[in-house]
């Protein structure tokens, strides 16, 4: 069981928004920031979100962070075919002292 | 341009050990810690640990602790994890991925992959 609990599936039609969800089981992630990945089958993760709320340079816009307490949640607004993938958040967990993940979540756009 | 490139895929006996590298160019190669990461088929991202190449000090997940080995080469920008006794549960794809600090902060470039498969 992860550490950080994401629902594993989300989904909504076309130029729709939807929300993601990323919940510590304990306050060990302190005040850690949270980060986000983008996953396309056979490829390796991309950083569409860092320090809970910042965007590289070349993600859009319509990919937005916030963290309250031990919660964090990944937004996408304008929604497109082409975001179809899986999103992990990431954080520090102060006690373990590792890097942990969520166990991931699948996005459908209908 | 930044880029982590890492070595190819593997086939290992249970029993075996496997090194990966990960050849960092592009960056300062000491300005950024080395984390790795694997992923096991069809599942999600499981931290390992991370090497600080300036010092070449390691930090590994628990789990980890005894069987995995994480190393570099500076002269030539090279990161290497070594994980050994393979069982057939450590096929996985292992990335390579840098962040600034020891702490995962965000992880801006990763490496491609290597697919390590343990199999009798």
């Amino acid at each position: 069981q992860s550490v950080l609990t994401q629902p594993p599936s989300v989904s909504a039609a076309p130029g729709q928004k939807v929300t993601i969800s990323c919940s510590a089981s304990s306050s060990e992630i302190g005040n850690n920031y949270v980060s986000w990945y983008q996953q396309f089958p056979g490829t390796a993760p991309k950083l569409i979100i860092y320090d809970n709320n910042k965007r590289p340079s070349g993600i859009p816009d319509r990919f937005s962070g916030s963290k309250s307490g031990t919660s964090a949640t990944l937004g996408i607004t304008g929604l497109q075919t082409g975001d179809e993938a899986v999103y992990y958040c990431a954080t520090w967990h102060n006690g373990l002292n590792t890097g942990v993940f969520g166990g991931g979540t699948k996005l459908t756009v209908l | 341009q930044v880029q982590l490139v890492q070595s190819g895929a593997e086939v290992k006996k249970p029993g075996a050990s496997v090194k990966v590298s990960c050849k960092a160019s592009g960056y300062t190669f000491s300005g950024y810690y080395i984390h790795w990461v694997r992923q096991a088929p069809g599942q999600g991202l499981e931290w390992m640990g991370w090497i600080n190449p300036k010092s070449g000090g390691t930090r590994y997940a628990q789990k980890f602790q005894g069987w995995v080995t994480m190393t570099r080469d500076t002269s030539i920008s090279t990161a290497y994890m070594e994980l050994n006794n393979l069982k057939s549960d450590d096929t996985a794809v292992y990335y390579c991925a840098r962040d600034p600090y020891d702490i995962l902060t965000g992880y801006d470039y990763w490496g491609q992959g290597t697919l390590v498969t343990v199999s009798s």
